[in-house]
Parts: C-alpha cells; structure tokens; sequence
C-alpha cells in the first residue's frame, strides 16, 4: 500500500540547517515532492526529485533520496523564521500517476 | 492566471445545517482534487476528477459528502447535513495531465467551523 509518514515537529535556532525528514512504502515512486504550507495559506511546490537520482540542491534546499530505505529528507540551510512553516512531502506512483500522496506534515518552527 | 481560487475563505454554520464549498480550478488544467486538512489526520484526499468526471472518492467520508464538477472552471464539495466533527480546511487544487513531473496547485482553503 501506499503510506507516506513524517515525524510532526522540528524547532531549530534561526542560522542553523533544518533537515526535515520523510519515509515512504511505495517502492513504485517515481517523483516525489516537497510543499511548503505557510499559516493560513494552501500548500506551494518548493522542489521535487526524479526516483532515478539521489541528490537535487536548489538554492538553500537540498533534497537527498535514499531509494534502498525508501527515505526521503529536504535540508534547508542557514533556516530563516520566514522558513516557519508545515513541510509536506508527497510522492507519486506508478500505481497511482494521477495523484499525489501526502505525508502528515512536519512543522518547522525557527527561534531567534 | 490567478491561481486556484476557493470560496469562502471562511464559513461558520450550525450542526445539521447545509454547507456547500466552491472551487475555480486554474484555466486549461483537467485534474481538479478536493482534501480535507485536520490536525488529527493531516492532509486527506476526499475526491478527484478528471475531466469533469470523478475518479476516486475513496475518500469521501461519509454519504453527507458529494461533490459536483459540472463543467471545467467549476466545482463544489457539498457537505448536507454537516457536524461538529467536519470542522477543518478544506483545500481544492488542480493540474495539468497525470505527468509524473505534475505539480498540484492548491488554492487558499476554506476554514469550515460548525457548531
């Protein structure tokens, strides 16, 4: 089956990375996503990576993936409190293509 | 485009009353997806159409649920009679094709609250 689990909170002191963290079942994923979903707002693309590659870094974002664990984690370098925020991930199969399975969200709290 | 645009952003309604919750997806997109958001269960997926046409409600809860797309621009989640456990977020979002780069848009939420 297809199950998609997050821990639900990570705080971090603002300047450090945040390394937010994802697990998966489907072995058949093939794109798998990060959102970023601001307080009282619907949830936004940050990035996503191809099942065939292990790394992607954009910007201050670096998305490694570890298919053998099926482990997914997104590191956000020197995090910011605009970087405040619930962090989902979610994956698409090949047993499900038309859709996106999320995870529970972690939210992420930056201090000063 | 505007984006996906959802109304309203908030709606307070009695227990038992009728509440109905409206979606424009974005122009050309064909998929059109409705979740239900709470911090107990998260991000649930309760139905999604496909050209108009739905292709899982699965997740639909209960049969106080339904949603309509009558045409491409337009759809409506329809909760009758509605009680104190549906309070949540209710986020409508929509894309283009089943590509496996496909993002999903979402729009803004609707805060539902009944008393």
């Amino acid at each position: 089956g297809e199950d998609v689990e997050q821990s639900l909170f990570l705080s971090v002191r603002e300047g450090d990375s945040s390394v937010i963290n994802c697990t998966y079942t489907d072995s058949s994923s093939t794109y798998l996503y990060w959102y970023k979903q601001e307080p009282g707002a619907g949830l936004q693309l940050l990035t996503y990576i191809f099942s065939n590659m292990d790394m992607k870094q954009d910007q201050r974002l670096t998305v490694l993936l570890n298919k053998k664990d099926k482990h997914l984690s997104l590191r956000i370098a020197d995090t910011q409190t605009g970087d405040s925020a619930i962090y989902f991930c979610a994956e698409r199969t090949l047993r499900n293509t038309d859709k996106l399975i999320f995870g529970t969200g972690t939210r992420l709290q930056v201090f000063p | 485009d505007a984006g996906v645009i959802q109304s309203p952003r908030h709606e307070v309604t009695e227990m038992g009353q009728e509440v109905t919750l409206r979606c424009k997806p974005i122009s050309g997109h064909d998929y059109l997806f409705w979740y239900r958001q709470t911090m107990m269960r998260g991000l649930e997926l309760l139905i999604y159409f496909n050209n108009n046409v739905p292709i899982d409600d699965s997740g639909m809860p209960e049969d106080r649920f339904s949603a309509k797309m009558p045409n491409a621009s337009f759809s409506t989640l329809k909760i009758q009679p509605s009680e104190p456990r549906d309070s949540a977020v209710y986020f409508c979002a929509s894309s283009l094709g089943s590509w496996e780069r496909t993002e999903a848009f979402f729009g803004q939420g609707t805060r539902l609250t009944v008393v």
